[in-house]
Order: C-alpha cells, then structure tokens, then sequence
C-alpha cells in the first residue's frame, strides 16, 4: 500500500533560518507527490507538486524534488520567514486510473520566530 | 479562484443527535468531493470519495451508515454524522477536485468544520 512518512514537528526556527523537513514514501507504480501547507484557522493549499522523477516543484521560496532512488520528496527554504508558520503536509496519489485519492503524512508544524 | 467552504465552521451536539456538515465549491464545479478526518496531531484520514449524482464510496473501516454523504449537485456535497457519539468528535474537512482551468490533480480544500459531540 501506499505510506508518507516525514519528520516529526515541531520545528522551531528563527527568521532567516534554513528550513528542511523530510519526506519518505511507499507506493507501487510513479506516484505524483505534492506538498500542502495549513495555515493557522485555514484549510490545506497547495503549495507545490512534481509528478515524475527528478521534477522538481517550487512556490513562494520553497523546493522539492522527485528523488525515486531515494523515494524521497523533501520541502526545503533557504530562508523562512514568519509568515512560513504553518503545519506543512506531504502527500502522494498514486498514479493510473481516475484514482485521486491523497495519502497523506502526519503532518509538520513549523513555528517561525523573529 | 478554486475556493471550498464549510458550513458550520464548528458545532456542538448531544449524544444521540445527528449532525449535517456542508462543503460547497464557490468558484468551480466539483468532479469529485472527498471527506477527511483529522485527529490531533495526526494526518488527514480520508472517510470517502463522492461523484456527483452517484453514491459515495466508503474507506475501509469508515461505517456508510453512520456518516452518511449526499452530493447532490457538482457545487455541493454534504456530510451527515448519525446518532453522534463522543468518539465522533474530531476536526471534519472536505476538498474537491475541478476542470477545465484548473489542475485536474490538485484538491482544494475548505477550512474544515470542528465537531464535538457531548
């Protein structure tokens, strides 16, 4: 079946900071991997997605690359700011079909300091 | 554009009572509507996936009888906790997928509706 596994939170940063939160997966076939971003008493966004190997996805400062030998898909920014603070998701549908369904991981809150 | 909302925001009910929660797509026509639901500091748990004028199917473990789910119109799918229960409580969020001009692959999600059963 299909698994998302990233870092547990939460992650407390400074403005500026360097941000990494990881991200692992399992699934049959090329699954299509996004990250969503949850703002405080707001519902999830996309914030950015790949669909193949070696993609890489970017938004607003943030990456992410498609990395299939490593199933791996982790958000990266060079410098957060505090309005990054959010709980940050990873999420992959598998491919084929008209299957949209998302798997998503746990979740990872990210606080911003100034 | 690709806006979802839910109605109500949050909700409190007694044990025994049934319990409707609204998602709308406002700007877009919804091909498929999804239920979640999100315990505290856990991921989303999808319930079910609706089309349009069919019936929903159900996740496994998810009881269709106990959370029924109507989709009526491609604008509109609404969620209906029967008889709710304590263990019902928990954070309820839809999102839907659209056409046309929009990615056919993202979900758009609505801000989610907190219910809590006593």
């Amino acid at each position: 079946g299909n698994s998302v596994t990233q870092m547990e939170g939460p992650v407390t940063l400074s403005e500026e900071a360097f941000l990494t939160i990881n991200c692992t997966y399992t699934a049959t076939g090329y699954p299509s991997l996004f990250w969503y971003v949850q703002y405080p008493g707001e519902g999830l966004q996309l914030l950015l997605k790949a669909t193949k190997a070696d993609d890489k996805g970017s938004n607003k400062g943030f990456e992410a690359t498609y990395r299939k030998e490593t199933t791996s898909f982790h958000l990266e920014k060079g410098s957060v700011q505090v309005s990054d603070s959010a709980v940050y998701f990873c999420a992959l549908r598998n491919s084929g079909g008209s299957n949209y369904k998302l798997t998503f991981g746990k979740g990872t809150l990210l606080t911003v300091n100034p | 554009g690709a806006v979802v909302s839910q109605h109500p925001s949050r909700v409190i009910c007694k044990s025994g009572t049934s319990v409707k929660i609204e998602c709308r797509s406002l700007d877009f026509q919804a091909t498929t509507m999804f239920w979640y639901r999100q315990f505290p500091k856990q991921s989303l748990m999808l319930m079910a996936t609706s089309n349009e004028g069919s019936k929903a199917t159900y996740e496994q473990g998810v009881e269709k009888d106990k959370f029924l789910i109507n989709h009526a119109s491609l604008t509109l799918s609404t969620l209906t906790v029967t008889s709710a229960h304590p263990e019902d409580s928990s954070f309820y969020i839809c999102s839907a997928t659209g056409q046309g001009d929009l990615d056919w692959e993202t979900q758009y999600f609505g801000p989610g509706t907190r219910l809590l059963v006593l």
